[in-house]
């Protein structure tokens, strides 16, 4: 069974300052993982993935998220914040090389202040 | 940019009524899902549908609840006898093949009184 723990609910931000968003999974299988954004009253976005090939994964907006399978994490970070990062923020995962079904976390709220 | 679209963006309705919740996926996708989110908890999948039919559907997915494709552009969740438990933030995605990105709608909030 697979399964996505953000270790946190809200993280609050200056702007300018480095973003790190937390992340532990279990999967029984290697598993995809994902991290997705939601503005508000907009759909999920896919920010980045990680399917097996590079352990460090660029996405969108300058973030960027590493997989570690000794620590069974894969944490979202960005070196510097923008007020428009201020979003809820979803780690994903899915059966290695397969997206059909996702299983979410339970979001993390990020807040970016001047 | 194509996206995926959902009507309405709020749903009332009162117990033991059913209701329909629509969606457009992307034209040329192939896989529709739907997932939802009760105030407070994580999103939780449903169902997938490809070719016509179910390809997968969580233990949530009983039979109060039916998916239809019932043209080339629409696809529908309807909730049969809704019950208070049923309200929540339903999500539409859908992706061009099933180890695709899939693209997620705005949501469609229903609530049951």
């Amino acid at each position: 069974a697979q399964s996505v723990t953000q270790l946190d609910s809200h993280v609050s931000v200056s702007e300018g300052t480095p973003v790190l968003l937390r992340c532990n999974y279990s999967s029984s299988y290697s598993p995809s993982l994902f991290w997705y954004v939601q503005h508000p009253n907009k759909g999920l976005q896919l920010l980045l993935k990680y399917t097996s090939a590079a352990t460090l994964v660029k996405g969108i907006n300058g973030f960027e998220a590493e997989f570690k399978k000794s620590e069974t994490s894969f944490h979202l970070t960005k070196p510097s914040a923008h007020m428009s990062d201020a979003a809820e923020y979803f780690c994903v995962v899915s059966r290695a090389g397969g997206y059909n079904k996702l299983i979410f976390g339970a979001g993390t709220r990020l807040a970016v202040h001047p | 940019e194509p996206e995926v679209t959902q009507t309405p963006s709020h749903q009332v309705t009162q117990m033991g009524q059913e209701v329909i919740l629509r969606c457009v996926p992307i034209s040329n996708h192939l896989y529709f899902y739907w997932y939802r989110q009760i105030l407070g908890q994580k999103v939780e999948f449903l169902v997938s549908f490809y070719n016509n039919e179910i390809s997968e559907k969580s233990e949530i997915f009983d039979d109060q609840f039916s998916v239809e494709r019932p043209d080339g552009s629409n696809f529908t969740l309807k909730i049969r006898s809704t019950k208070l438990e049923d309200s929540a933030m339903y999500f539409c995605a859908s992706s061009v093949g099933g180890r695709d990105e899939q693209f997620f709608g705005p949501g469609t909030r229903l609530t049951v009184l």
